[in-house]
């Protein structure tokens, strides 16, 4: 059964930093992109970025790039979006979702994570 | 880049029909495939069609989706409506330089 299985939900401080993941089971994690999807609170959802966990070739969305780094660690089938310095508008749910390539359809998705930012 | 533009919600009663409409702002909708998610309230999306028309497996028939190139536009159709159908609705579809780009998302209320 293929899963994406995500961390925790996080409280932060602005200008702290956070990474959270995303670890894929039941098929071969190298064979497939991963993409960061963003929902702000009571808004729609934002592609933030893919990666292809085979050879690492990431794709970031205009209004994502520098803002955020997208990774991934083949040998323990995860994927991580990281920032550095946290805003308040970084308040959101995140979720993770599997593409069989950068443009396709996301046929499943992880549970999301809230990542919130308050001081 | 380009968009694709949503009704911001729809409504309709158990047992009839509704359509939800995807409208791409530049470039023919019939050139990349639209996908279709739906989002119930707290739970992640999940899709219900994908590549224009096609149904993931477990997706009930009374869901479907077209295209309409004459006015440059993706439909989902869903008939005989239950209440288990209220949700967020979004299409999603790409070009050679957007890799991804979602609609708004339409909420779609079964009265």
């Amino acid at each position: 059964e293929v899963q994406l299985v995500q961390s925790g939900a996080e409280v932060k401080k602005p200008g702290e930093s956070l990474k959270i993941s995303c670890k894929g089971s039941g098929y071969i994690f190298t064979n497939y992109w991963i993409a960061w999807v963003r929902q702000m609170p009571g808004k729609g959802l934002e592609w933030m970025g893919s990666i292809y966990p085979g050879d690492s070739d990431t794709r970031y969305s205009p209004s994502f790039q520098g803002q955020v780094t997208i990774s991934a660690d083949k040998s323990i089938s995860t994927a991580y979006l990281q920032w550095s310095s946290l805003k308040a508008s970084d308040t959101a749910f995140y979720y993770c979702a599997r593409q069989l390539m950068v443009t396709t359809n996301f046929d499943y998705w992880g549970q999301g994570t809230l990542v919130t930012v308050s001081s | 880049n380009f968009m694709l533009t949503q009704p911001h919600s729809v409504s309709e009663s158990p047992g009839k029909t509704v359509t939800i409409s995807c409208t791409r702002s530049s470039g023919s909708i019939a050139s990349n495939y639209v996908q279709w998610y739906q989002q119930r309230p707290g739970s992640a999306p999940t899709t219900v069609i994908y590549e224009d028309k096609q149904r993931p497996s477990g997706v009930p028939d009374r869901f479907s989706g077209s295209i309409d190139s004459s006015s440059n536009s993706a439909s989902l159709t869903i008939s005989g409506l239950k209440t288990e159908d209220e949700a967020d609705y979004y299409c999603q579809s790409y070009d050679g330089n957007n890799p991804v780009v979602f609609g708004g998302g339409t909420k779609l209320t079964v009265l």
